[in-house]
């Protein structure tokens, strides 16, 4: 069965300073795994997607992910946080199912950059 | 090229009342989907289409019905409004369905049932 898990609900970082958000799944098969940021009171935007080529996938912004199977893991990084990165984040797995595919978000991270 | 537009931005409903949100893609997408967005639980799928004249239930069906009758159009209908319906709703678009492709999310409704 599919799942997503993001293991921070709220990240504070500095401006200036790296970025983690972290994300777990799980997938019975080759998933594609999807980062979003929604800005306030805006839709979601993609940010990066892996789609079983590179691992390091690289995204807008600076951002990237690094797919890990060993580790169900897709965390998302950023070298050196911007006041303009403040917003939340939505790590997510599709999967094919029998007859079509399912889409899972996670329940979100929140970042704050603080000046 | 306006992507995905939602209207209206916001409205505020009585229990029992009705409402239509309306979805508008110019992308010529085949897929379209509604979620909704609560505090804490990220998008959850009410309702999706496959193309036009077609619809399929979500994960949160209940209380919901959409139609597309246009390629273009997606239009989900409140038929008897309860407070735990308020949440933010999203209507998104794909060009296909594989799953493995980005969807394109419109700015949202934000919908409060009192």
């Amino acid at each position: 069965a599919q799942s997503v898990t993001q293991l921070d609900s709220h990240v504070s970082v500095s401006e200036g300073t790296p970025v983690l958000l972290r994300c777990n799944y799980s997938s019975s098969y080759s998933p594609s795994l999807f980062w979003y940021v929604q800005h306030p009171n805006k839709g979601l935007q993609l940010l990066l997607k892996y789609t079983s080529a590179a691992t390091l996938v690289k995204g807008i912004n600076g951002f990237e992910a690094e797919f890990k199977k060993s580790e169900t893991s897709f965390h998302l990084t950023k070298p050196s946080a911007h006041m303009s990165d403040a917003a939340e984040y939505f790590c997510v797995v599709s999967d094919e199912i029998t007859g079509g595919f399912k889409t899972i978000f996670g329940a979100g991270t929140r970042l704050f950059v603080k000046a | 090229n306006a992507g995905v537009t939602q209207t209206p931005k916001f409205r505020v409903l009585k229990t029992g009342q009705s409402m239509t949100l309306l979805c508008a893609q110019d992308m010529n997408h085949e897929y379209m989907y509604w979620y909704r967005q609560d505090p804490g639980m990220g998008l959850r799928l009410i309702h999706y289409s496959v193309g036009e004249g077609t619809t399929a239930k979500g994960e949160v069906p209940d209380g919901y019905n959409v139609s597309r009758l246009k390629k273009q159009n997606f239009l989900l209908g409140l038929e008897s409004a309860a407070p735990s319906q308020t949440s933010v709703y999203f209507c998104a678009s794909s060009y296909t369905g594989t799953g493995h492709e980005e969807q394109y999310f419109g700015p949202g409704t934000r919908l409060t049932v009192t």
